[in-house]
């Protein structure tokens, strides 16, 4: 079955403590990853697409990660604003842009 | 700007009584989505499409309907068939191969 699992659910750091997110997945034809941000109330906010085993993207402080099984979203010196829920999709392959979705991670962070 | 724009933000529903949200796009994309969202759930998908006058059903569609009319407009209704409607209801539009964009949410209370 087509599955994303992310892990932890939830996270608290404190100011400046770095840390990842991890995001596993069993599908077929993987044509993407996606990982969004989303922050209380609102819409999911796109931050990165991989593509391939090996592929790093980067945006200030978060760094994606990709291998055949599984996805990191590492956090270095996070701050209090980085605090959301952080979702993870993939795009699993037919004619379509389909999204499988995992639950997500609550971060917390602290001051 | 481009964008989406759901509406309305807050919907409360009367038991037996159908009702339309509404998510509107200016981004020019071709396929539009909606998903639903529960606590400790991934999003999921409710219908999607790819092209005006077409459209398919997703992972959990039963209880709901979508029109679409107009390349910009995706509307979904949500019917008395829909046994648990309370939901944060996310539309969504991508490009062939690129990352859909969310709209800011509707959430669904039933009364």
């Amino acid at each position: 079955e087509d599955q994303v699992t992310q892990s932890p659910e939830a996270l608290r750091l404190q100011e400046g403590e770095s840390s990842s997110l991890n995001c596993s997945y069993t599908v077929s034809g993987l044509r993407g990853l996606f990982w969004y941000r989303q922050d209380p109330g609102k819409g999911p906010e796109f931050l990165f697409t991989l593509y391939s085993a090996g592929e790093e993207k980067e945006k200030e402080r978060l760094k994606a990660t990709l291998t055949k099984k599984e996805s990191f979203l590492h956090i270095t010196a996070p701050k209090p604003e980085d605090s959301a829920t952080y979702l993870c999709a993939v795009n699993y392959g037919g004619a379509t842009n389909k999204l499988i979705f995992g639950t997500g991670t609550l971060l917390a962070v602290q001051p | 700007d481009g964008g989406i724009t759901q509406s309305p933000k807050y919907l409360f529903r009367k038991e037996g009584q159908n009702v339309t949200l509404s998510c509107e796009q200016n981004l020019n994309h071709d396929a539009m989505y909606w998903y639903r969202q529960d606590p400790g759930q991934g999003l999921r998908l409710i219908y999607y499409s790819q092209i005006v006058n077409d459209f398919q059903k997703g992972d959990i569609a039963e209880g709901y309907s979508v029109s679409r009319e107009k390349k910009e407009s995706f509307p979904l209704t949500v019917t008395s068939a829909q046994k648990n409607p309370t939901a944060f209801y996310l539309c969504a539009s991508s490009t062939q191969g690129q990352v859909g964009t969310f709209g800011s949410g509707t959430r669904l209370t039933v009364v």
